[in-house]
């Protein structure tokens, strides 16, 4: 079955700086790469998604980028806001979805 | 928010109890899925629904037993659970299953066995 594995675990940032979180997955034939935002108290919200025949998605200050050579795949948030603050989970669907153990982002203001 | 409920949000309950979650969806889809969420572990996947029928079970103990009467509604039975079943179940649903469906998630239950 699909392996992800996502880094860091957590990462703390300025307010206005960028945030990076790198995943890997191990099943060539995932196809279906979404990132998850989840807050406190809430359940895992869909922020973006990437398919496999697409290398990069922008959606305002969120991007994604894929190579499905190296199978990695990562986030990148601009400009971050309190707001952003929150646990992110990358995902990889083969035929089912195997989700990362997550990145706790704190943004500092 | 999600147009996926879940109830009830909390539940504490005994190892010789029985309690059952239960999770609608308002979205019209025709799957939906039970995960387990433990601190900073991936999401486990417990269970799937398709059109009403289970097409997956990810190895799960017997004390765990869902029920999909019909494509909007979504049980999972609890008996005789352990301490380290205490978790957070999520409930989510996607248009179908398998592919490459966004999945909404619920809010979830937060359980704990004494």
């Amino acid at each position: 079955g699909e392996n992800v594995e996502q880094h860091p675990s957590t990462l703390s940032v300025q307010e206005g700086d960028s945030a990076v979180i790198k995943c890997t997955y191990s099943d060539s034939a995932s196809n279906y790469f979404p990132w998850y935002k989840q807050e406190l108290g809430k359940g895992p919200q869909l922020i973006i998604d990437i398919r496999s025949n697409v290398g990069e998605k922008k959606d305002q200050r969120i991007a994604v980028t894929l190579n499905k050579t190296a199978k990695h795949f990562s986030l990148h948030i601009t400009e971050t806001q309190p707001e952003d603050s929150a646990v992110y989970f990358c995902a990889a669907d083969d035929y089912k979805l195997s989700f990362g153990a997550g990145t706790t982002v704190t943004v500092r203001a | 928010e999600t147009g996926v409920t879940q109830t009830p949000r909390h539940l504490v309950m005994g190892m010789t109890n029985k309690k059952s979650l239960k999770c609608e969806q308002h979205l019209g889809h025709n799957a939906m899925y039970w995960y387990k969420q433990s601190a900073k572990k991936p999401l486990e996947l417990m269970f799937v629904y398709n059109f009403k029928e289970q097409t997956e079970n990810n190895s799960v103990p017997s004390r765990f037993s869902p029920e999909c009467p019909n494509s909007s509604h979504l049980f999972l039975h609890l008996h005789t659970l352990q301490p380290e079943d205490s978790a957070l179940y999520l409930c989510a649903s996607s248009q179908a299953a398998p592919g490459d469906n966004e999945q909404f998630f619920g809010p979830g239950t937060r359980l704990t066995v004494l």
